[in-house]
């Protein structure tokens, strides 16, 4: 069975900070990888998709990668910004557990950036 | 184009009564499916549907439901409810041709409460 960490749980960095977010499954076998914002009591906003052949995505000021021997993924942030205070979250479609689209969850990282 | 809709927005309830959540996906979407989110358990995946057949399920007992409709609108039905089932419920659509390669957009959620 697929499982989704994500470390730390919870971070906080001062304005103008670059700062990275660690996530890992435990199967590699994964059609993508993709992350996504939370805000409080809000839906989820898809930020950057890594399909399996990818190793990396760029929007903006983040950068996702993928290694998917390792299970592993990175979420770079560059210049953060108190905007950017949210819970990140990210999630995988493993290749053994589905032929459609069902997303595996970590817990997520609580990141506050402070002005 | 519209993003990802739910209603209602929120919901309060009392055991033993039943709910239905509705999802209207993306337009051209084919892909919808629900996630329960809660304080201890994260997201986690109750169902897909994809034109008009359910195409993955979670591990969730009976009582949670669902159905896609020709337009692809989707609702979620739970009965006999639980003081455990107050959660924020999220649905996410995509294309649903190319299962698990697409980007998945989520809608604002429902927060069912149950007394």
């Amino acid at each position: 069975k697929q499982e989704v960490t994500q470390i730390p749980a919870a971070l906080s960095v001062p304005e103008g900070e670059n700062l990275v977010l660690n996530c890992s499954f435990t199967d590699s076998a994964i059609y993508n990888l993709q992350w996504f914002r939370q805000d409080p009591g809000k839906g989820l906003t898809s930020l950057l998709l890594i399909q399996s052949s990818q190793r990396e995505q760029t929007s903006g000021r983040l950068n996702a990668s993928l290694d998917k021997s390792s299970g592993r993924s990175t979420l770079y942030i560059a210049a953060s910004q108190p905007g950017d205070s949210a819970t990140y979250l990210c999630a995988v479609i493993s290749r053994r557990e589905t032929s459609g689209s069902r997303l595996t969850f970590g817990e997520g990282t609580q990141l506050t950036v402070n002005p | 184009k519209a993003g990802v809709t739910q209603t209602p927005r929120y919901l309060i309830k009392t055991r033993g009564q039943q709910v239905t959540l509705s999802c209207s996906p993306i337009s051209g979407h084919r892909s919808v499916s629900w996630y329960q989110q809660t304080p201890g358990q994260g997201l986690q995946f109750l169902f897909e549907y994809f034109s008009e057949t359910q195409r993955n399920k979670g591990n969730f007992p009976g009582r949670f439901s669902g159905r896609q409709f020709s337009n692809s609108r989707s609702e979620m039905n739970v009965s006999t409810l639980e003081l455990g089932d107050s959660a924020l419920y999220l649905c996410a659509s995509s294309g649903g041709l190319l299962a698990g390669t697409e980007t998945q957009y989520f809608g604002p959620g429902t927060r069912l409460l149950v007394l």
